[in-house]
């Protein structure tokens, strides 16, 4: 069973304000990512981390940013949020850095909403 | 690069009738190929994956898939469909070429189970 965290569930912001998504994981994993999703569009990455200290831009340009100081932890940061970043935000992650067939443990994501 | 296309953002069927997801992959190398599911208001979970073993993998719930290189295809299969499997189901291949085990995701197939 994944042990795998977001908060919050559900964001609904204003334009302009800074926000940070929290992602955790309790398996010790050492790689962790951050998708996101649109309605009847692929899952993008976005971000991605192979351990502490490590942080890597995905395929899909992001004006996010992250931060990974401990393994467990994965947050994701908008500065100044605008209505083009709403979308669901899903964070993984996996135990096998580099592994092209290891198992990626998602969580429940996080709807950001901005007005 | 690699890439996914699944075919049919929304595929409807009876409550005991075939299931048939489809999926095309393109790669310039061997491909890992994965399916996962969605259900409403959780996080994606691992079907099944094929990593060159077995051409005919199963999974969890029933499903199964067929690793078809002259096709191209990696289609999700169950013979009887439950009404708990209404769900997004999502075929991904993985960046090998970029050694990272990041995943390329398709657009998604919602699936819906009438009674």
């Amino acid at each position: 069973e994944a042990d795998i965290y977001q908060t919050p569930r559900y964001l609904v912001i204003g334009t302009g304000k800074k926000i940070t998504l929290e992602c955790s994981q309790t398996m010790g994993h050492d790689k962790m990512y951050w998708y996101q999703q649109d309605p009847g569009m692929e899952l993008h990455l976005i971000h991605y981390s192979y351990g502490v200290n490590s942080t890597e831009k995905g395929d899909l340009s992001s004006e996010s940013t992250v931060s990974r100081i401990r393994t467990e932890h994965f947050p994701l940061t908008l500065e100044s949020a605008r209505p083009s970043h709403t979308s669901q935000y899903l964070c993984a992650s996996s135990g096998s850095p580099g592994r092209a067939n290891e198992k990626l443990f998602f969580g429940s994501g996080t709807q950001l909403s901005v007005l | 690069a690699q890439s996914v296309t699944q075919l049919g953002s929304h595929v409807s069927v009876s409550e005991g009738a075939l299931v048939l997801l489809r999926c095309n992959y393109s790669s310039s190398v061997p491909p890992y190929l994965f399916w996962y599911v969605q259900y409403p208001n959780q996080g994606l979970q691992l079907l099944l994956k094929y990593t060159s073993a077995a051409t005919l993998v199963k999974g969890i719930n029933g499903f199964e898939a067929e690793f078809k290189k002259s096709e191209t295809s990696f289609h999700l299969t169950k013979p009887s469909a439950h009404m708990s499997d209404a769900a997004e189901y999502f075929c991904a291949v993985s960046d090998y070429g970029g050694s990272q085990g990041n995943l390329i995701f398709g657009k998604g197939t919602k699936l819906s189970v009438k009674p």
